[in-house]
């Protein structure tokens, strides 16, 4: 069975600062794919990022930027310079590639930037 | 392009009432998801299409609720007899698979249906 935890519930920082959001998953297949989705108060589920199992290099983009580790099995999410509008729920998720793609999600990280 | 849409974006019934909640996908996308969000949770698999055809539901998915995807596009989920616990944001997502073993396409999202049942 597949699992994704994101062990922060919820985090605070103060604007400007750096925040590294934490995701851990278990799962038994060699080949999978990890998502990171934002969801703001709207409640729309904003795609972030993609990443195959077979490509550790860690992106950046802009002032996000993820971490990808096989040897923990971890995929944190990184925001540098932090600013109001990062304030939102953030989601990991695990997908099941070679079943239905259905996406595993963690209970996710509220995340407020105090101005 | 548009992105995915879904309406009703609220609903408020009483229970035992039958509620229905639409979705229309990404043009072109072949493959349609639903998915229960409940308060301070993650999103959670309900059942998806492949073009017309229902290929999996989720053991979340009792007999009470229903979905179609008639033509390969839009898709309805039909809750009959709603509970309270059926109180929710339910999720549409949709993508494109060109069916390669083990190629995974991102699932884009909608705003989602929040039901209440009072």
């Amino acid at each position: 069975a597949q699992k994704v935890t994101q062990a922060q519930t919820e985090i605070s920082v103060v604007e400007k600062e750096d925040v590294t959001l934490d995701c851990v998953y278990e799962t038994r297949d060699t080949t999978y794919y990890l998502f990171w989705y934002k969801q703001p108060p709207s409640g729309e589920l904003v795609f972030l990022i993609r990443r195959n199992s077979f490509d550790e290099q860690n992106e950046i983009s802009g002032r996000y930027s993820w971490n990808f580790q096989k040897s923990t099995s971890s995929f944190n999410f990184t925001i540098t310079a932090s600013q109001v509008v990062d304030s939102a729920v953030y989601f990991c998720a695990l997908s099941d590639v070679f079943g239905n793609e259905k996406l595993t999600f963690g209970t996710g990280t509220r995340l407020t930037i105090i101005p | 392009d548009t992105g995915v849409s879904q309406n009703p974006r609220h609903k408020i019934t009483k229970r035992g009432q039958n509620v229905t909640f639409r979705c229309d996908p990404i043009s072109e996308h072949n493959r349609l998801y639903w998915y229960r969000q409940t308060l301070g949770q993650g999103p959670e698999f309900l059942t998806y299409f492949q073009n017309e055809a229902q290929l999996e539901k989720s053991r979340l998915l009792s007999d009470r609720f229903s979905a179609e995807r008639p033509k390969g596009s839009f898709s309805t989920l039909e809750i009959q007899r709603t509970e309270q616990g059926d109180s929710a944001m339910y999720l549409c997502a949709s993508s494109f698979t060109a069916g390669l073993a083990g190629i995974q396409e991102t699932q884009y999202f909608g705003p989602g249906t929040r039901l209440l049942v009072l």
